[in-house]
């Protein structure tokens, strides 16, 4: 999708190691948010940024960490990866105080072994 | 607990059918509610439904929000192979920095 840029694609992993998803953005949205998608069950969010040097914690944060260093760019941090944390991750962004939609990222495909 | 449940979870119909997938919704305060399509990569929008705007249409594609019953259907008439993909449905509220709560989807098969 156009303006949103997630690296990498695909990643697999060791219990136990450490990596850290990319997401930069082009279209100077103030939000932006990490969610992961298992097979029948929807996106659940991990965490989300209002707006550069802020973030919170969504409805599964544990086993993450995230940085916004600046507006364009919020990062994803797996500090010991597990297998529970085998899913699909979307970056995505949206105009906060708007009615707008969200606009995701292609998505990364993580297994952990 | 606000919560969005999409009905059914999974559908397969022909080619040239009409569908309708439903998506009931639980929260504190709404927003919006938004649709989208998922195939094999990200999702993608298809309709943002408010309390201003409660109907929306595009070429096969339709949509309405029904405040009162706290649901929306997505309607597809003359259904193609290319539809066929995972239905998303997503609601805003206001006051918590634009979250959007998700359904499961529901998992639509187009057989030719």
């Amino acid at each position: 999708n156009a303006g949103v840029t997630q690296t990498p694609k695909f990643q697999v992993l060791k219990t136990g190691q450490s990596m850290t998803l990319q997401c930069a953005q082009d279209m100077n949205h103030n939000s932006m948010y990490w969610y992961r998608q298992d097979p029948g069950m929807g996106l659940r969010l991990i965490y989300y940024s209002a707006s550069e040097g802020t973030t919170d914690k969504g409805e599964v944060p544990n086993g993450y960490n995230v940085s916004r260093l600046n507006k364009r760019e919020f990062s994803l941090r797996l500090e010991s990866a597990a297998p529970s944390q085998t899913s699909v991750y979307f970056c995505a962004i949206a105009l906060l105080d708007t009615n707008t939609e969200a606009f995701f990222g292609q998505g990364t495909r993580l297994t952990v072994v | 607990e606000d919560k969005v449940v999409q009905s059914p979870l999974s559908l397969v119909v022909h080619e040239g059918d009409t569908v309708t997938l439903n998506c009931s919704y639980e929260v504190t305060n709404f927003r919006s509610l938004l649709w989208y399509k998922q195939e094999k990569k990200a999702p993608t929008f298809l309709f943002m439904l408010t309390s201003s705007g409660i109907e929306k249409k595009s070429g096969r594609l339709s949509s309405i929000l029904d405040k009162k019953e706290l649901s929306s259907i997505l309607n597809i008439t003359a259904t193609q192979t290319g539809d066929s993909a995972i239905y998303l449905c997503a609601v805003g509220e206001p006051y918590s920095n634009y979250q959007l709560i998700w359904g499961a989807g529901t998992k639509l098969i187009i057989k030719p």
